[in-house]
């Protein structure tokens, strides 16, 4: 059975400051995905993240995926308050499986000025 | 224009009742989910349908039972509704890649569904 495992589950930084969130997964797949949710709100998607090695960048934020350590990173660059939300890792269980997607615990994220 | 839709945003009901939530996309998407968030905002999949056949039935109370009328629409009903279903649901839709699974999820704007 697939678990996908996110740490911290909290993280408060100031504003500047650089940062990574880890998602680890348990078994072999090949699509990651990133996704944003402020609260109160609907889930919106940052990354899809396909093949070992892929990296990709939107603003202040890259993800990456090593699918041989079954890990992929949500790296945080000079963090701005508007950054504040849980971030959520979601693996998809296996190719083919039709969506299948496995979501970790969330981070949630506070930036202080 | 708004791609995941969803009805009713609140819904507040006794024990007991059954209720539905409504799901519509205009994504054009053949692939739709319900997922269930709850208090700990631990997202998990219920059900997922591919052109209105269930594909995804996670361990899920027989109460709660998905209909697909058309490929853009999934409802879920709820029968004799329990406290443990306080949550927020979420619908959300994709389009399938031939073998290689579902692209993008686009999530709903959820549903908070009060169990009093």
């Amino acid at each position: 059975e697939l678990k996908v495992e996110q740490n911290p589950l909290f993280l408060s930084m100031q504003e500047g400051k650089n940062y990574t969130i880890y998602c680890n997964y348990s078994t072999t797949s090949d699509r990651l995905y990133w996704y944003r949710q402020d609260p109160g709100k609907s889930l919106e998607s940052l990354f899809v993240l396909l093949s070992n090695g892929a990296v990709k960048q939107e603003g202040r934020l890259m993800a990456s995926l090593d699918t041989k350590a079954r890990l992929s990173t949500l790296h945080i660059t000079a963090a701005v308050h508007d950054l504040s939300a849980t971030y959520f890792c979601a693996v998809e269980t296996n190719r083919g499986s039709q969506g299948n997607l496995i979501f970790g615990k969330g981070t949630k994220l506070s930036v202080k000025p | 224009d708004t791609a995941v839709s969803q009805t009713p945003k609140y819904l507040v009901t006794q024990m007991g009742n059954d209720k539905s939530i409504k799901c519509e996309q205009n994504l054009g998407h053949d692939t739709m989910y319900w997922y269930k968030q709850d208090s700990k905002k631990f997202l998990k999949i219920m059900f997922s349908y591919n052109n209105k056949e269930l594909i995804i039935n996670e361990t899920v109370p027989n109460r709660f039972s998905p209909k697909s009328p058309d490929k853009a629409h999934l409802n879920l009903h709820i029968n004799s509704l329990e406290l443990g279903d306080s949550a927020v649901y979420f619908c959300a839709s994709s389009r399938s890649i031939s073998g290689m699974g579902t692209d993008t999820q686009y999530f709903g704007p959820g549903t908070r569904l009060t169990v009093l």
